[in-house]
């Protein structure tokens, strides 16, 4: 069984730009969830998605949004890019969501610059 | 609010040395535990979780932890540590509800010395 993938796996956007993550879970995962990270501020969640319905939120600024689509694919972007998002960004599925286990992907390093 | 704290950011310890990783939360009402791994360049992995029952939980790769609910505390325990196990370990917290979000501590850099 494949394992979440994430991509891309690197990323260099400037200030003000925008960004389009993409996550495919676990083949009959309906759950996945963003984490940002940071040496600051440490995991930070940011979003879950369960049947295309966003079902949890962090404390963001609208600036992120995410969204997913009938196949459980989830999307996340970033809108007018700033330095303090340089961050790796975590994707994580899981069958039901709740305390169902989470498989986390490699991440994304964003680096704004 | 539920919070975690992890009282290290980082342990070095020798090879076959047994080691404890700190962590205490903070909830007034009642939570899941787990503990995650997460090695260089990679995601998290899952070590273990407390949902209930035992307060005595084993995970993978030999780690175990102990929930402590007067102490609001779940230790991670390994009795004889190998190079392999240096990552960063995170305690975690989630409230009894299949819409709440899980809240991470600020991770502990477990260094194994030869």
């Amino acid at each position: 069984k494949a394992g979440v993938t994430q991509t891309p796996r690197y990323l260099i956007k400037t200030r003000g730009q925008q960004v389009t993550l993409s996550c495919s879970p676990i083949s009959g995962h309906r759950s996945v969830s963003w984490y940002q990270q940071t040496p600051g501020q440490g995991l930070q969640f940011l979003f879950e998605y369960f049947s295309e319905t966003q079902r949890n939120k962090g404390n963001f600024p609208g600036r992120f949004s995410g969204r997913q689509f009938s196949n459980s694919r989830s999307e996340m972007n970033v809108s007018t890019l700033e330095l303090g998002d340089s961050a790796l960004y975590l994707c994580a599925s899981s069958f039901g969501g709740g305390v169902d286990e989470q498989f986390f992907g490699p991440g994304t390093r964003l680096t704004v610059l | 609010a539920q919070s975690v704290t992890q009282l290290d950011s980082q342990v070095p310890v020798f090879e076959e040395a047994p080691v404890e990783l700190r962590c205490n939360y903070s909830s007034s009402v009642s939570v899941y535990l787990f503990w995650y791994v997460q090695y260089p360049n990679q995601g998290l992995q899952l070590l273990l979780k407390y949902l209930s029952g035992s307060t005595l939980v084993k995970g993978i790769n030999g780690f175990e932890a102990e929930f402590n609910k007067s102490q609001t505390s779940f230790h991670l325990r390994k009795p004889s540590v190998h190079i392999s196990d240096t990552a960063e370990y995170f305690c975690a917290v989630r409230r009894y509800s299949s819409a709440s979000k899980i809240i991470f501590g600020s991770g502990t850099r477990l260094s194994i010395r030869p």
